[in-house]
């Protein structure tokens, strides 16, 4: 069964450095999201990827969050300088085309980023 | 705004009893329901979801859901637990009339199926 995957696991980086967290959504999905969890709190929606441009994104999404599909494959969030507070679960997924997001999106098994 | 309230943190259920994990939503038009599973370590599992039609939709590992629009809930049962059924299970919304994909979840209702 065609499944998500994410790299790497666990990154653990400096305040202040940035970091690529990857994603390899399933082949024939044509949108593309990233979500956080905090330890403990519910999962946040950051942006959605469609057509190769973000199609909506949260109040989280500020300028130091970026989000490319540099390939066919890979779908990359990149942090510039992170903050301590930056420290989450951040789980990508994906979804099919299709009637007006009816559709179920398919979660990887997340990336823990811890700051320090 | 769209919201998602799970009123309780965790549900506690003896193995073979039926369990019921809560969930009502707010949104300004008609909803996308979903519930997902997270196993420890472990991504979100897509369970079920409500589109339109029946409002009681069948899932995954024995799972159902009842869509109520009058009561705006969403609730999760099965009518037999099992212990691999603990998990952290979330509900979550999409509003179908704004056009956007984003799902808003709950804050999540711990199961716990004691043998």
């Amino acid at each position: 069964e065609p499944e998500v995957t994410q790299t790497p696991s666990h990154q653990v980086t400096q305040m202040g450095q940035e970091v690529i967290l990857r994603c390899v959504p399933i082949s024939n999905h044509l949108y593309f999201y990233w979500y956080r969890q905090i330890l403990g709190q519910k999962v946040e929606f950051l942006v959605s990827f469609y057509n190769n441009e973000i199609s909506e994104k949260s109040e989280i999404f500020d300028d130091q969050f970026s989000v490319e599909r540099p390939d066919g494959s890979n779908f990359t969030l990149k942090i510039r300088s992170t903050k301590l507070e930056d420290s989450a679960m951040y789980f990508c997924a994906s979804s099919e085309g299709g009637l007006a997001g009816s559709n179920e999106q398919f979660f990887g098994p997340g990336t823990r980023l811890t700051v320090l | 705004a769209q919201s998602v309230a799970q009123p309780e943190d965790q549900v506690n259920v003896a193995e073979g009893n039926p369990l019921t994990v809560k969930c009502t939503y707010s949104v300004s038009g008609n909803p996308y329901l979903f519930w997902y599973v997270q196993y420890p370590n472990r991504g979100l599992q897509f369970l079920l979801k409500y589109i339109t039609g029946d409002n009681l939709v069948k899932g995954s590992y024995g799972f159902e859901a009842e869509f109520n629009k009058s009561q705006t809930s969403f609730h999760l049962k099965k009518p037999s637990a099992l212990v691999s059924d603990s998990a952290l299970y979330f509900c979550a919304v999409r509003d179908r009339n704004t056009g956007f994909q984003k799902l808003v979840f709950g804050t999540g209702t711990r199961l716990l199926v004691s043998p």
